[in-house]
């Protein structure tokens, strides 16, 4: 089955440092993946729409020059958590799903400590 | 916009037995697709089931199974024979059929607990 490789898995660092997390599809090609950022007990909320080539769609609210999303191949996605700060500490994890086929695969999240 | 409404926050059940999750979505889509996701505490999530709304016979997948009321835009999961490994939060998600985007819009969440 598709499966998609989400790196790392854990990150503690110091308040003002800059975080990249990526997004892999290990064996299918993905024009689009998802990006989502989660709270403890609570649901996903999509921040961000990753689109191969092209600039990301984000949803309302999420502030595009605090997380910067590429997407420059078709198998990888990378969401830049820029200058992040104790507010950014969350879970965050990415999706892909393949064309015309119904569910979501999902990386195994990563889980963002900011001190 | 779909929306997806998962009522019940929290349930339990008791090992051994039978529980149902339920879920309830709008859409004025008539080809769509349908899910059950599990997240343990490990996080990852986990594709339970999957339902397309042009069938009309139920999804079943061992102990899981689904009753898809298309014309109540009900959607609930069943479990059945509840195991402790079962415990986990359970999303439940719609997806559009029309686009190719893949983009999923997601229920709140319940958590299930399952006592031995």
């Amino acid at each position: 089955g598709a499966v998609v490789s989400q790196h790392p898995s854990r990150v503690i660092c110091k308040s003002g440092t800059s975080v990249k997390i990526e997004c892999r599809s290990l064996d299918f090609q993905a024009t689009t993946m998802f990006w989502y950022r989660q709270f403890p007990k609570k649901s996903l909320m999509l921040m961000a729409t990753s689109n191969e080539g092209s600039k990301a769609t984000y949803e309302q609210g999420v502030e595009k020059d605090k997380f910067l999303i590429n997407h420059a191949s078709l198998t990888l996605s990378t969401l830049t958590v820029t200058s992040a700060h104790p507010e950014d500490s969350s879970f965050y994890i990415c999706s892909a799903s393949l064309p015309e086929e119904g569910p979501q695969h999902f990386g195994d999240g990563t889980r963002l400590s900011i001190l | 916009a779909q929306t997806v409404t998962q009522s019940q926050p929290e349930m339990s059940v008791q090992e051994a037995e039978t529980v149902t999750l339920s879920c309830t979505y709008d859409t004025s889509e008539s080809d769509y697709y349908l899910f059950w996701y599990k997240q343990p505490p490990s996080r990852q999530m986990i594709l339970v089931i999957r339902q397309e709304a042009y069938k009309q016979q139920n999804a079943t997948e061992n102990r899981f199974s689904v009753n898809f009321q298309k014309a109540a835009k009900s959607f609930s999961l069943k479990i059945s024979d509840s195991q402790l490994g079962d415990a986990a939060m359970y999303f439940c998600a719609y997806r559009s059929a029309s686009t190719n985007a893949g983009k999923s819009t997601f229920g709140d969440g319940t958590t299930l607990t399952v006592k031995p």
